[in-house]
């Protein structure tokens, strides 16, 4: 069954460096999310991304986070330099357009930890 | 307002028992989605079922179905004949707009489900 893949599976990383995180999206899926997950608490919506460009961002989507899809099948997040509240759980989803349910399927997520 | 309501932060259930976890969902769009997801202690997102603001019935993933009731806005899943694997954390979650869009998942704070022998 096709899966959504991410890499790495944890990423440990110094206060304001960079860090990017992969994500290979499902081959015949057209829109493509990130999601975060503070530990303990809720799956928070970051962006979305069609046609080679964002459809929404959350407001916590701010300057310090990009998306690129630079070939076929990655498509990545970008934090450009990591602050200690970073430390999340970092899903990537995908979903297509065929059929009516549209579902997005998860990652197994990247933990990322900010020390 | 909160656009979903998980209102069990944890539940018990026996072995072989069925579980009803409580999803409430507030939104103006006539046309949404609502998904049941379930993350492991591994920390994964597994999609469990869908049900659309204008399917008639309600919908079953084998052990899994939801209970929709549009009128007061409730998506509540029902497990029939609870296994160990079960336990884990469940999500609601819905997508406001029409599928077949980039539209974002808001999901719930959860309810954690813990299957006893």
């Amino acid at each position: 069954e096709p899966e959504v893949t991410q890499t790495p599976s944890h990423q440990v990383t110094q206060m304001g460096q960079e860090v990017i995180l992969r994500c290979v999206p499902i081959s015949n899926h057209l829109y493509f999310y990130w999601y975060r997950q503070i530990l303990g608490q809720k799956v928070e919506f970051l962006v979305s991304f069609y046609n080679n460009e964002i459809s929404e961002k959350s407001e916590i989507f701010d300057d310090q986070f990009s998306v690129e899809r630079p070939d076929g099948s990655n498509f990545t997040l970008k934090i450009r330099s990591t602050k200690l509240e970073d430390s999340a759980m970092y899903f990537c989803a995908s979903s297509d357009r065929q059929g009516r349910r549209t579902e997005a399927f998860f990652g197994q997520g990247t933990r990322l930890t900010v020390v | 307002a909160q656009k979903i309501t998980q209102t069990q932060p944890g539940m018990f259930v026996q072995e072989k028992e069925a579980v009803t976890l409580d999803c409430t969902y507030d939104t103006s769009d006539p046309s949404y989605g609502l998904f049941w997801y379930k993350q492991p202690s591994s920390g994964e997102m597994i999609f469990l079922i869908y049900q659309g603001s204008y399917d008639q019935q309600n919908a079953t993933e084998g052990r899994y179905s939801l209970n929709f009731q549009k009128a007061r806005k409730s998506a509540n899943l029902v497990i029939s004949a609870s296994q160990l694997g079960d336990s884990a954390m469940y999500f609601c979650a819905m997508r406001e707009g029409p599928s077949g869009s980039a539209r974002q998942l808001t999901f719930g704070s959860g309810t954690q489900l813990t299957v006893l022998p």
